[in-house]
């Protein structure tokens, strides 16, 4: 069965730990994003890489770092830069737009709690 | 500044009529909406997606339409069901550059029986 998997569905972090979300995708999409969801609000891009070994900066890449070294896994560490870390990490992916549009498919997230 | 706007945080529809989502764009060079839904503590589902060359889409229940001069889409449910209430998020991509996504704040529809 494809999908996404992140794990854990829960994680807590104690003031200025680093620490890594995992993201694995089976679907053989070529994109994978991290986006990060506050209450009340949309979902806002922190990284997205579109092939193997790339990858850039969303809209709040501030204190996250990514890394894509296979297709399937894109890991998201959030350090101890980031200032407000509690939040809910939603990782997605795609195929490649080329001459068609290609929707995003989410994983179930991970809620991030400070303590 | 938010360039995909939801105006309306939560919505309440009854059983078998008509749910209407309302979406609001500002950015031109967004070429392809894209409609998810969401419950708590799960990750969006894709519902519906146009591109900006029509100006519907249909799915089922659900249908899309845009309207490029307004910069404006809408997501219709009919009939409505009560396993329809959730978050409902609009999204767009632009034709150049990253092709993320930019996502509204969410309407809540509650669909009473």
């Amino acid at each position: 069965d494809g999908g996404i998997t992140q794990s854990p569905k829960y994680l807590f972090r104690k003031e200025g730990q680093n620490v890594t979300l995992s993201c694995e995708q089976n679907l053989n999409h070529d994109a994978m994003y991290w986006y990060r969801q506050d209450p009340g609000q949309g979902l806002r891009l922190i990284y997205y890489s579109q092939i193997v070994n790339d990858f850039q900066k969303g809209d709040i890449a501030e204190g996250y770092s990514v890394s894509r070294e296979k297709k399937e896994s894109f890991p998201l560490t959030v350090t101890s830069a980031q200032k407000n870390p509690t939040a809910f990490y939603l990782c997605a992916s795609s195929f490649r737009t080329g001459r068609s549009n290609q929707p995003q498919h989410f994983g179930d997230g991970t809620r991030l709690s400070i303590l | 500044d938010q360039q995909v706007k939801q105006n309306s945080p939560s919505l309440s529809v009854q059983e078998g009529r008509i749910s209407i989502l309302n979406c609001d764009y500002t950015n031109s060079m967004f070429d392809y909406f894209l409609w998810y839904k969401k419950y708590p503590a799960e990750g969006p589902t894709f519902l519906i997606s146009i591109s900006s060359i029509k100006d519907k889409n249909e799915d089922g229940r659900f249908t899309v339409f845009l309207n490029k001069s307004a910069k404006h889409l809408s997501l219709h449910i009919v009939p409505s069901q009560p396993g329809d209430s959730a978050v409902y998020f609009c999204a767009a991509s632009a034709r150049t550059g990253r092709r993320a996504l930019t996502f509204g704040s969410g309407t809540r529809l509650q669909v009473q029986p």
